[in-house]
């Protein structure tokens, strides 16, 4: 089955530290992984598309400046939160399409297990 | 846009009993996806649709791409503890990207 690693767990940090969270497909390839974010009792909220050898496009409302990301191989993103305050404090999830599924719209998504950031 | 309305938004049952949540849309979708996440834990993929009409069986779970292809359930049949968690229902939007449903919080009692 597909799995997706995710590292770190959990963080904590004090604020203006930058913190990098990575993500992996262990395997299978992808070309585009995904990074949200979850509030308590919340749904999950994409912040931006990690694709593959291009830059990452952010959902409105996300700085990408502030969340820097980085899709260097097709098993591997990262996502950098620079200079955390304790607002940035959350759930973050990564996701990577599985591209073995043929078209795109049959290629599921699977997650990692999320980061637990907390910044003090 | 587009959204994924979810219901109930949490479930209290009793172990043993059966279990049934939908997700309904405004718009259509060609995927339905119905995910479980453990408190702590990312999402884990339990039902994938396609076709409008599919129902498709995971163990003790179905789950049914409507008709219309506005909408879709997920029942669990036989409930047990470790069924505890929050659901989602996902699909992807007219620009590809996951959209998910509100989720519903299903809490089981021995």
């Amino acid at each position: 089955g597909a799995v997706v690693s995710q590292h770190p767990s959990w963080v904590i940090c004090k604020s203006g530290t930058s913190v990098k969270i990575e993500c992996r497909s262990l395997d299978f390839q992808a070309t585009t992984m995904f990074w949200y974010r979850q509030f308590p009792k919340q749904s999950l909220m994409l912040m931006a598309t990690s694709n593959e050898g291009s830059k990452a496009t952010y959902e409105q409302g996300v700085e990408k400046d502030k969340f820097l990301i980085n899709h260097a191989s097709l098993t591997l993103s990262t996502l950098t939160v620079t200079s955390a305050h304790p607002e940035d404090s959350s759930f973050y999830i990564c996701s990577a399409r599985d591209n073995r599924a043929g078209q795109v719209i049959n290629q599921p998504q699977h997650f990692g297990d999320g980061t637990r950031l907390s910044i003090l | 846009g587009q959204q994924l309305n979810q219901s109930p938004q949490s479930m209290f049952i009793q172990e043993g009993e059966d279990v049934s949540m939908n997700c309904t849309s405004s718009s259509i979708f060609n995927t339905w996806l119905w995910y479980k996440q453990d408190p702590g834990e990312g999402p884990v993929l339990l039902i994938a649709l396609y076709k409008a009409g599919e129902l498709t069986s995971n163990g003790r779970l179905t789950a049914q791409f409507g008709i219309t292809r506005k909408d879709s359930f997920l029942n669990i049949s036989a409930s047990i503890p470790s069924d505890v968690g929050i659901y989602f229902c996902a699909g992807p939007g007219n620009t590809g990207k996951l959209i998910f449903g509100q989720g519903t919080t299903l809490q089981v009692k021995p």
